[in-house]
């Protein structure tokens, strides 16, 4: 069962338009993180999310955590090229086991 | 500042024979060291982890293996390697409160 599904899964958009990428679960986590990885490459960190609500940027990118801390967005302002890769949100469990999941991946493609 | 290594960057090996990967981390101490396979295109799916020498933990069944010989050396291994083993394998480093981990290069496995 995967706990954290990303919606959608591709996405193709031309440069300059803006888009969000959800990363949804039915469990609360105590962090959520958002990563990007290009094609054979290792995945980069980008954010944490601590505090349900929460809202961070980072120049054109805008994470924000749920307030019940069970979901993230990240929305991307005016996509450019660079922007292409494989968005992963994770995030830490806060009941059970000790227990870091990765979500499904959202794949974007920023086309110039 | 740290930095995480792994080699060989691409391996063909044929079925049956044996597998070694070796990650290492530099620049911090007693990390938690994980393993990572990727599907092309997937999500991340962790195969073991481990948060101190000689403590491995197993997330999924299988024909491979982990060891921690020492602090920051973490090294995946497996005596006959199936087809269904290629893929895209990471290691990856975490501490902190937030579990936000940080990857290694990736090797490329491909299994014939």
């Amino acid at each position: 069962t995967q706990l954290l599904e990303q919606s959608p899964q591709f996405l193709s958009i031309q440069e300059g338009e803006n888009l969000t990428v959800y990363c949804n679960s039915s469990s609360v986590f105590s962090s959520l993180q958002w990563y990007r990885q290009e094609p054979g490459e290792g995945p980069v960190l980008l954010v944490t999310v601590v505090t349900g609500g929460e809202v961070k940027k980072l120049k054109r990118l805008t994470f924000q955590f749920g307030d019940a801390r069970k979901d993230s967005s990240l929305h991307i302002t005016a996509a450019q090229p660079g922007d292409t890769g494989l968005y992963l949100c994770a995030g830490f469990l806060t009941s059970g086991t000790y227990k870091y999941i990765f979500g499904t991946g959202t794949r974007l493609k920023v086309l110039a | 500042s740290q930095t995480i290594h792994q080699w060989p960057a691409t391996l063909v090996q044929p079925v049956g024979s044996p597998l070694s990967l070796e990650c290492t981390v530099e620049g911090t101490s007693n990390p938690n060291l994980y393993w990572y396979r990727q599907a092309a295109g997937r999500g991340l799916q962790l195969l073991f982890y481990s948060v101190g020498i000689g403590q491995i933990s197993s997330e999924v069944p299988q024909n491979l293996s982990a060891s921690r010989p020492q602090d920051r050396q973490f090294i995946l291994s497996s005596k006959k390697l199936l087809l269904s083993d290629s893929g895209f394998y990471l290691c990856a480093w975490s501490s902190g409160i937030y579990n936000e981990q940080f990857f290694g290069p990736g090797t490329r496995l491909t299994v014939l």
